[in-house]
């Protein structure tokens, strides 16, 4: 069974820019998350969707969206990018059975601001 | 809000030693408790959980953890470190409904030969 895969897994864009990174979930998973992992700010929550719906959002500001799609795959969205975007985003699915759902994390994205 | 604290940001062991990383959190309510390891140029690997039920958890590659209620605390263990432990390593809650964690700010552990 495939794993969560990430496209890109590295990207350079340059600040004002903005960038879109997808995550395909384990096949059967309907839940996706994605997470900023910053060596200052450490791993952040970014949002979660299920079902093509948002159902948490982190704190963080409006530049950042996300959306998922009928079979699952998400992509999120970096607009007007800042310095401070550059990091390692992380995607994780879950299944989504009833009871504790165990969540599978991606390889991640590794975006750099110049 | 909750919160979880990991004590060491950096943790230096020798081959064979013990490997304890300590891990508190703050919750309200019954979180559901996690160790991820993380290796370099890679996501995050779930090494133990605990939701319900016994409070020791053994987890992959040797590990182990405690959940101990009255100390707020999850700290991870194995007896014998190995060169392979060598990794950087996250507690983490989950609190109520959705998949929303919560993660400490990491514990990068070295193994000397």
């Amino acid at each position: 069974k495939a794993g969560v895969t990430q496209t890109p897994r590295y990207l350079i864009k340059t600040r004002g820019q903005q960038v879109t990174l997808s995550c395909s979930p384990i096949s059967g998973h309907r839940s996706v998350s994605w997470y900023q992992q910053t060596p200052g700010q450490g791993l952040q929550f970014l949002f979660e969707y299920f079902s093509e719906t948002q159902r948490n959002k982190g704190n963080f500001p409006g530049r950042f969206s996300g959306r998922q799609f009928s079979n699952s795959r998400s992509e999120m969205n970096v607009s007007t990018l800042e310095l401070g975007d550059s990091a390692l985003y992380l995607c994780a699915s879950s299944r989504e059975d009833r009871g504790y759902n165990e969540q599978f994390f991606g390889p991640g994205t590794r975006l750099t601001v110049l | 809000a909750q919160s979880v604290t990991q004590l060491g940001s950096h943790v230096s062991v020798s081959e064979g030693a013990l490997v304890l990383l300590r891990c508190n959190y703050s919750s309200s309510v019954p979180p559901y408790l996690f160790w991820y390891v993380q290796y370099p140029n890679q996501g995050l690997q779930l090494l133990l959980k605990y939701t319900t039920g016994a409070t020791l958890v053994k987890g992959i590659n040797g590990f182990e953890a405690e959940f101990k209620k009255s100390e707020t605390s999850f700290h991870l263990t194995k007896p014998s470190a190995h060169m392979s432990d060598a990794a950087e390593y996250f507690c983490a809650v989950r609190i109520g409904a959705g998949n929303k964690l919560t993660f400490g700010g990491g514990t990068r552990v070295l193994v000397k030969p």
